[in-house]
């Protein structure tokens, strides 16, 4: 596609209920990154893919946050038992990486998520 | 892990005044620093960006400067105009690795 796309926009939920967050990156983006922005925040990382490696889980902030990637392309960041505090914007961002290089992130426009 | 630090959080300019961003990084082995612009309810968009073997990089009214031995970089932003005002974020990185972000600074240019 023409960018990284990102859904649901907004989910508002309940405490206690799981939300799935989806994140479509740009096609033959070896690299896939997960942050949460909280308001007025910087970006936290949450969790970073790259091609068959195993991912850095090193961001997610407790055992109710995983995130999948499905066939080097779809991740879906999975909040289980939802808090309050876990309300704020997700942002996904993928790139066309080397292993010994870096490049550019392009970020989707994050998906929302309030829990009430 | 690595650490990047970013001053000020918050920063006003007068429209036409030159606006300096900093960030400090911890890890010597990171080699790529890019900075962000983020314009309220939009998505984070890469402006400039800069590797560890050049000193300095500039494009139009924005420059980046690396200074390796001090592991800090900075931001200058010339002839600020109002569209310049938006959060603007420093990251570090290695090759194959990970991003890792300062706080953010909001830059808000006063007509």
């Amino acid at each position: 596609g023409a960018g990284v796309s990102q859904s649901p926009s907004n989910k508002v939920t309940e405490k206690g209920k799981d939300v799935e967050l989806r994140c479509d990156p740009i096609s033959g983006h070896t690299a896939l990154y997960w942050y949460r922005q909280s308001l007025g925040q910087g970006l936290e990382f949450l969790i970073y893919f790259q091609g068959n490696s195993a991912p850095d889980k090193s961001g997610l902030p407790s055992d109710r946050f995983s995130a999948e990637r499905t066939g080097g392309s779809v991740s879906t960041l999975t909040i289980q038992r939802t808090q309050q505090e876990d309300s704020a914007v997700y942002l996904c961002a993928s790139s066309l990486m080397a292993s010994s290089n870096t490049g550019e992130l392009f970020f989707g426009e994050g998906s929302r998520l309030t829990v009430l | 892990g690595e650490n990047v630090e970013q001053h000020p959080s918050t920063l006003s300019v007068q429209e036409g005044d030159s606006a300096v961003i900093k960030c400090t990084y911890s890890d010597s082995a990171s080699n790529y620093f890019p900075w962000y612009k983020q314009e309220l309810g939009k998505r984070p968009q890469l402006i400039i960006d800069i590797r560890s073997n050049v000193g300095e990089k500039k494009d139009q009214r924005i420059a980046v400067t690396l200074n390796k031995t001090a592991k800090h970089f900075s931001l200058h932003i010339t002839e600020t105009q109002p569209e310049d005002s938006a959060v603007y974020f420093c990251a570090a990185s290695k090759g194959g690795n990970q991003f890792y972000f300062g706080t953010g600074t909001s830059l808000t240019v006063i007509p």
